[in-house]
């Protein structure tokens, strides 16, 4: 049950240009999302998040965009540099009842490699 | 700046043996969790804790494995008889208090079962 998706598993991208990342989820339930960047043998860092009542997040050179009706996010990195090569996870936050943890659903997955 | 600290980083045990992995999250949060990555899948949620509790915990997280703060600052996931499929990265997260911060994770714990 993949209830958030990463369809693209591999992006290439020229350092300078814009890197464009995409995310897709399934449950209504979902309220808030996190982009997390993970090198390997490390653990996720947080990037950016962004809370349904918003449309657009900006940090810096990283901006997230949602699209609720199309329960679709994305991350938008410009410039894009080779020190942001690495794995970008999605991942999604709910709340199932008043108190409780919320516990993160992550995507699969995109590593992204800026070429110099 | 504060961070969640895993120990120990590599762990290989022979399998049916019993295995702890410790923790200590940032100091003033009050949520905490264990997520694994099989090699090669996603990153999956196993369990969270609040308040001294499990607050939830997901399918994978069966009899075998157990949650425990046995301090006010260690957070340890033990797993009784460890078997093959349990081999993984295996980290730690926590998250301050409100409806919409993020989790912070630590290095994580390579446990290789034999």
């Amino acid at each position: 049950d993949q209830q958030v998706k990463q369809n693209s598993p591999s992006l290439s991208v020229q350092e300078g240009r814009i890197s464009i990342l995409n995310c897709d989820y399934t449950n209504s339930m979902f309220d808030y999302f996190l982009w997390y960047k993970k090198y390997p043998a490390e653990g996720p860092t947080f990037l950016i998040s962004i809370s349904s009542i918003k449309d657009k997040n900006e940090d810096g050179r990283f901006t997230v965009f949602l699209n609720k009706s199309a329960k679709h996010l994305s991350l938008h990195i410009v410039p894009s540099q080779p020190g942001d090569s690495a794995v970008y996870f999605c991942a999604a936050n709910s709340h199932p009842y008043s108190g409780s943890a919320r516990q993160l659903t992550f995507g699969s997955g995109t590593q992204l490699t800026v070429l110099p | 700046e504060p961070e969640v600290t895993q120990t120990p980083s590599h762990q290989v045990t022979q399998m049916g043996q019993e295995v702890i992995l410790r923790c200590v999250p940032i100091s003033n949060h009050l949520y905490f969790y264990w997520y694994r990555q099989i090699l090669g899948q996603k990153v999956e949620f196993l369990v969270s804790f609040y308040n001294n509790e499990i607050s939830e915990k997901s399918e994978i997280f069966d009899d075998q494995f157990s949650v425990e703060r046995p301090d006010g600052s260690n957070f340890t996931l033990k797993i009784r008889s460890t078997k093959l499929e349990d081999s993984a990265m295996y980290f730690c997260a926590s998250t301050a208090d409100g409806p919409n911060t993020e989790a912070f994770f630590g290095q994580g714990t390579r446990l290789t079962v034999v």
